[in-house]
């Protein structure tokens, strides 16, 4: 079946302006996360979704990131006033909530390059 | 910041020969997975090993796990320059939401 999809695959922007990315997760998975990975780096949790409310939000970086999750599938990560510092890939993951020990399933990422 | 610490940050090794990757973790788990990332990319889960068990295999690879002393470790037996790519370890921590900690990952590098 289809896996994680995220879009878009790339995005340029300049710094200050609102962006936008998009997850699709896998149907039928209740959980929901959002990552961030800069260059070179491990992975950082941003936000975890339970159906479509966040009960785990601690990873945002500042008020200018947000997220919301609709109908227990599509999710939009925002990012407002963009910064340089901003500039990494942005990594989506679902799974199932039921399972004790469950595994995440990764999209491809966004590759976000704020100028 | 981050729960966990791998070694080597880079590794480098001929096919046919093991890769041994190390992960160190800070506070008590509930499981400890590997995941290997291709070209900067999405992740691929490989293994999970829970906070019960200390070791466990998976075609090519093992896992250890030694909760007395927070560490993991991941071996790649007989690689294959298919092999090349980051493996990074996350921790899913005791309590809590399903949230995975990872570590900085380690870069191996199988050269054929």
């Amino acid at each position: 079946g289809a896996g994680v999809s995220q879009s878009p695959s790339n995005k340029v922007t300049e710094k200050g302006k609102d962006v936008e990315l998009r997850c699709d997760p896998i149907s039928g998975h209740t959980a929901l996360y959002w990552y961030r990975q800069r260059l070179g780096q491990g992975l950082e949790f941003l936000i975890y979704f339970q159906g479509n409310s966040a009960p785990d939000k601690s990873g945002l970086p500042s008020d200018r990131f947000s997220a919301e999750r609709t109908g227990e599938s599509v999710s939009t990560l925002t990012i407002q006033r963009t910064q340089q510092e901003d500039s990494a890939v942005y990594l989506c993951a679902s799974s199932w909530l039921q399972r004790l020990y469950n595994e995440q399933f990764f999209g491809p990422g966004t590759r976000l390059t704020v100028l | 910041s981050q729960q966990g610490e791998e070694d080597p940050q880079a590794l480098s090794i001929q096919e046919g020969e093991n890769a041994t990757m190390n992960c160190s973790y800070k506070t008590s788990i509930n499981n400890l997975q590997w995941y290997r990332q291709n070209s900067g990319r999405g992740l691929v889960h490989l293994i999970l090993i829970r906070s019960n068990e200390r070791e466990k295999h998976s075609g090519r690879l093992r896992v250890t796990l030694d909760t007395s002393k927070k560490s993991s470790s991941l071996l790649i037996t007989a690689s294959r320059a298919a092999d090349t790519a980051s493996y990074f370890c996350a921790t899913r921590t005791s309590g809590g939401y399903n949230k995975l900690i990872f570590g900085a990952g380690t870069r191996l590098a199988v050269h054929p």
